[in-house]
């Protein structure tokens, strides 16, 4: 089973405003990451988060990560139409059974409309 | 320096055969992560292998299997192809960073 699971489906929103996704998982993880795919091609790593860290940021990007709740939250401000794509996160689970596996949330769909 | 290559594209079986996928990874890093990205069913694990040998796998069956060689490349291999085999399938060759390569869409018809 999926254990990442994003939060909404899907997003619609107009140029210039912000987009905050969310994900939940189950297990202690290492590191929780999200990734970009745009119209089912190859993922575009934009930023990983380690257990020991609560908020990164990168360019547009701020991540936060509550291990207390086990979710972690995405926010794209200032959202471009460029931006429109489908959101994942990923978690690296601290379990033997899960070493060398990354665990993908079903991923939240964005359209940033001009 | 090169990012991960997959090949072929795109793929297209028939139903009962077999569909052989290739990826090579960064230069310089010795593992490849399979993973299969169906319609409706997320990205999934498929395998992982590094200095050549299967390290974990994910919920698939045998059918599904594959080999690294001693460049570090990699094949997956689907036997005995099923409809529901039809993805998306992605390699990458470490657990961050830009390191997905861009897919093989197999399509069994």
């Amino acid at each position: 089973s999926q254990q990442g699971e994003e939060d909404p489906q899907a997003l619609s929103i107009q140029e210039g405003e912000n987009a905050t996704m969310n994900c939940s998982y189950k297990t202690s993880i290492n590191n929780l990451q999200w990734y970009r795919q745009n119209s089912g091609r190859g993922l575009v790593h934009l930023i990983l988060i380690r257990s020991n860290e609560r908020e990164k940021h990168s360019g547009r990007l701020r991540v936060t990560l509550d291990t207390s709740k086990k979710s972690s939250s995405l926010l794209i401000t200032a959202s471009r139409a460029a931006d429109t794509a489908s959101y994942f996160c990923a978690t690296d689970a601290r379990l033997s059974a899960s070493y060398g596996k990354l665990t993908f949330g079903q991923g939240t769909i964005l359209t940033v409309h001009p | 320096e090169a990012g991960v290559t997959q090949s072929p594209t795109h793929l297209i079986k028939t139903r009962g055969q077999q569909a052989t996928l290739r990826c090579s990874p960064i230069s310089g890093h010795t593992s490849v992560y399979w993973y299969q990205q169906a319609l409706g069913l997320g990205l999934q694990f498929l395998l992982w292998y590094d200095e050549g040998e299967e390290r974990n796998r994910g919920n698939f069956p045998p059918r599904f299997s594959g080999r690294q060689f001693p460049n570090y490349s990699s094949e997956l291999n689907v036997n005995a192809l099923e409809l529901e085999d039809s993805a998306l399938y992605l390699c990458a060759s470490s657990l961050g960073a830009d390191t997905f390569g861009s897919g093989t869409r197999l399509t069994v018809v």
